[in-house]
């Protein structure tokens, strides 16, 4: 069965620091899909990258950037120069299709809470 | 707006009495998902339709838990005699479903649910 582990419960920087979001996941397919998601105040989940398991770029988007390892089964997220606005719970998430059927769910791991204090 | 949207956005209720969520997804898409999120937790998956037919329930909707898609389009969740373990942010997600292939899950805001 598929897991996602965030083991940073809550992280709290100064503005235009950097921070790193760990996320760690467990699977048996070869197959497979990794999300993060950013759920600010407002509660509405928003979604921020997908990486399907053939691709291990790491890849950059403004201040964001992930850095996917299959060899370390992570895929970690990285805010440079934090603002006020990243606050919110971040979520790793995994998703795969059992039985090679159209059921594609996710699988969350339990969230990190980013403070960016002025 | 043509996102997922999700009726009540809010919900109090009392131990006991049933209550009925609605989600309106994206309107082409023809996978359905909704999940429950409990304080402090990420959400977790509850059930799975494909146009109108519900291929997967997961263990956490027990017997008071219904959900329908009539006509693949919208979609109801009910539960009969809430309990407060009940209380929670029900989510809900569409995708558009092409053959076997990935496709991304919009979320709707959620309903919130406090049962007292």
């Amino acid at each position: 069965a598929q897991k996602v582990t965030q083991a940073q419960t809550e992280i709290s920087v100064v503005e235009k620091e950097d921070v790193t979001l760990d996320c760690v996941y467990e699977t048996r397919d070869t197959t497979y899909y990794l999300f993060w998601y950013k759920q600010p105040p407002s509660g509405e989940l928003v979604f921020l990258i997908r990486r399907n398991s053939f691709d291990e770029q790491n890849e950059i988007s403004g201040r964001y950037s992930w850095n996917f390892q299959k060899s370390t089964s992570s895929f970690n997220f990285t805010i440079t120069a934090s603002q006020v606005v990243d606050s919110a719970v971040y979520f790793c998430a995994l998703s795969e299709a059992e039985g090679g059927g159209s059921n594609y769910k996710l699988t969350f791991g339990k969230g990190t809470l980013l403070t960016v204090n002025p | 707006d043509t996102g997922v949207s999700q009726n009540p956005r809010h919900k109090i209720t009392k131990r006991g009495q049933n209550v009925t969520f609605r989600c309106d997804p994206i309107s082409e898409h023809n996978r359905l998902y909704w999940y429950r999120q409990t304080l402090g937790q990420g959400p977790e998956f509850l059930t799975y339709f494909q146009n109108e037919a519900q291929l997967e329930k997961s263990r956490l909707l027990s017997d008071r838990f219904s959900a329908e898609r009539p006509k693949g389009s919208f979609s109801t969740l009910e539960i009969q005699r809430t309990e407060q373990g009940d209380s929670a942010m029900y989510l809900c997600a569409s995708s558009l479903g092409l053959a076997e292939a990935y496709n991304e899950q919009f979320f709707g805001p959620g309903t919130r649910l406090t049962v007292l």
